[in-house]
């Protein structure tokens, strides 16, 4: 059973550039998400998919930061005219939604993609 | 509005010693709730869940956390900490509309020291 995995695991950049990460979940896993940590802090939401459907995105999200899941598989988060302040690790994770149950399960998370903006 | 504290930053206790990680939990309904452990540099790793039934859940590496509906309260507990056990954890609740969100808290940083 392979997890979730990312890449990169690490991306530095010079600000103004653009940015994309990838999530591949486990394979059985219809609901992705991406968190934003910065350091000494929990994982902030930024948006999550149903299948290929964006379900929510964060306020938090800006109109530089966009996510799609094509065919419902994995995803990309891109980061467009990056600043400073984009600095943190992306964090992926996927969990399961069983149909006409409350949703229980766990989240799985990947180990992350740290970003640099210098 | 849905949240979860951990009043906390960090939490020191002897190798040997049992340790308490505190969250309390802020939610409508029914609370579904979670504790991970992040080593550095590394994604957010389950240790276990509460969902319904008995009070007490057991996880992974011997941690245990105790559900209190009255104190709106799941801390995680360990009766023997390991240098290993050293990290970051986080208490985390599954709630919204369809339980399709998760929030999590600020995090602690649990230190054993040898």
């Amino acid at each position: 059973d392979t997890g979730v995995s990312q890449d990169p695991r690490h991306k530095i950049t010079k600000r103004g550039q653009n940015v994309t990460f990838r999530c591949d979940p486990i394979s059985e896993h219809n609901r992705l998400y991406w968190y934003r940590q910065t350091l000494g802090q929990g994982p902030e939401f930024l948006t999550y998919f149903q299948n290929e459907a964006q379900l929510e995105k964060s306020r938090l999200l800006s109109d530089r930061f966009s996510a799609e899941r094509p065919k419902g598989s994995f995803s990309t988060l891109e980061i467009q005219r990056t600043e400073q302040g984009d600095s943190a690790m992306y964090l992926c994770a996927s969990t399961e939604r069983l149909a006409g149950n409350p949703n229980t399960g766990e989240l799985f998370f990947g180990e992350g993609s740290r970003l640099t903006v210098l | 509005a849905q949240s979860v504290a951990q009043p906390e930053d960090q939490v020191n206790v002897a190798e040997g010693n049992p340790l308490t990680v505190k969250c309390t939990y802020s939610v409508s309904g029914n609370p579904y709730l979670f504790w991970y452990v992040q080593y550095p540099n590394r994604g957010l790793q389950f240790l276990l869940k509460y969902i319904t039934g008995d009070n007490l859940v057991k996880g992974s590496y011997g941690f245990e956390a105790e559900f209190n509906k009255s104190q709106t309260s799941f801390h995680l507990k360990k009766p023997s900490a390991l240098v290993s056990d050293s990290a970051l954890y986080f208490c985390a609740v599954r709630a919204g509309w369809f339980f399709n969100k998760f929030y999590f808290g600020s995090g602690t940083k649990l230190n054993v020291k040898p």
